[in-house]
């Protein structure tokens, strides 16, 4: 099984600034990167996915993928109350339709 | 809009009752997975199919199965449920290959096992 490793929250952070969200993974196979967030009750929505190495803006997120470091990133710019959820990376390859996710890093964003 | 729906969204069954739990997608999807979440432990795949009739386990398959007659159902089967089955069951379903293979999820089924 692919292991998919979140830096641990709870993450608190104040209205309007930047939250910062860690991924690693061990499979250096793995293509596809994506991003979920989870609002307590509800089930994951996709926010980001990536697949190729650097940066992937999209509106307030920034995804950043650095498959040499088996590094995968969530930047959350002017962060708001309404990004106060729980954020999961998760990790596949081409070969292998199975999402591995992390165990999630939940966000507090404090107004 | 993808939508991927489930049968319920709170069961409540009795130990050794045969509990189905079921998901219908609309995109035509080749993929179709289940997962269960519970606290401290994430998002784990009990069973995913990729195409109609066909099944793989995932990583924590013992005391459920599965079912695929149809490619916009998948059915996930507990033949006999007990206690330490009471979680958030999770719906998924997406294409197939790299760059489609986002996966959507349904609403969920919170299961409680009395």
């Amino acid at each position: 099984q692919k292991e998919v490793e979140q830096n641990s929250g709870p993450l608190s952070v104040p209205e309007g600034a930047i939250a910062s969200l860690n991924c690693t993974y061990s499979d250096r196979g793995s293509q596809s990167f994506f991003w979920y967030r989870q609002y307590s009750g509800k089930s994951p929505e996709l926010i980001m996915s990536i697949y190729s190495n650097g940066d992937k803006e999209d509106g307030r997120f920034t995804a950043q993928l650095n498959k040499a470091s088996q590094y995968v990133s969530l930047l959350i710019r002017d962060s708001q109350p309404s990004d106060s959820a729980t954020y999961l990376c998760a990790v596949t390859d081409s070969n292998d339709y199975k999402l591995s996710f992390g165990a999630g890093t939940t966000v507090t964003v404090r107004a | 809009d993808v939508k991927v729906t489930q049968s319920s969204r709170y069961l409540v069954k009795r130990t050794g009752e045969k509990v189905f739990l079921e998901c219908v997608q609309d995109m035509d999807h080749e993929n179709m997975f289940w997962y269960r979440q519970d606290p401290g432990l994430g998002l784990r795949l009990i069973y995913f199919s990729y195409d109609v009739k066909m099944k793989e386990k995932g990583d924590i398959p013992e005391g459920y199965s599965v079912s695929r007659e149809k490619k916009e159902r998948f059915s996930l089967i507990l033949e006999s449920a007990s206690t330490n089955q009471t979680s958030m069951y999770l719906c998924a379903s997406s294409f197939a290959g790299q760059k489609y293979d986002t996966q959507y999820f349904g609403p969920g089924t919170r299961l409680t096992v009395l």
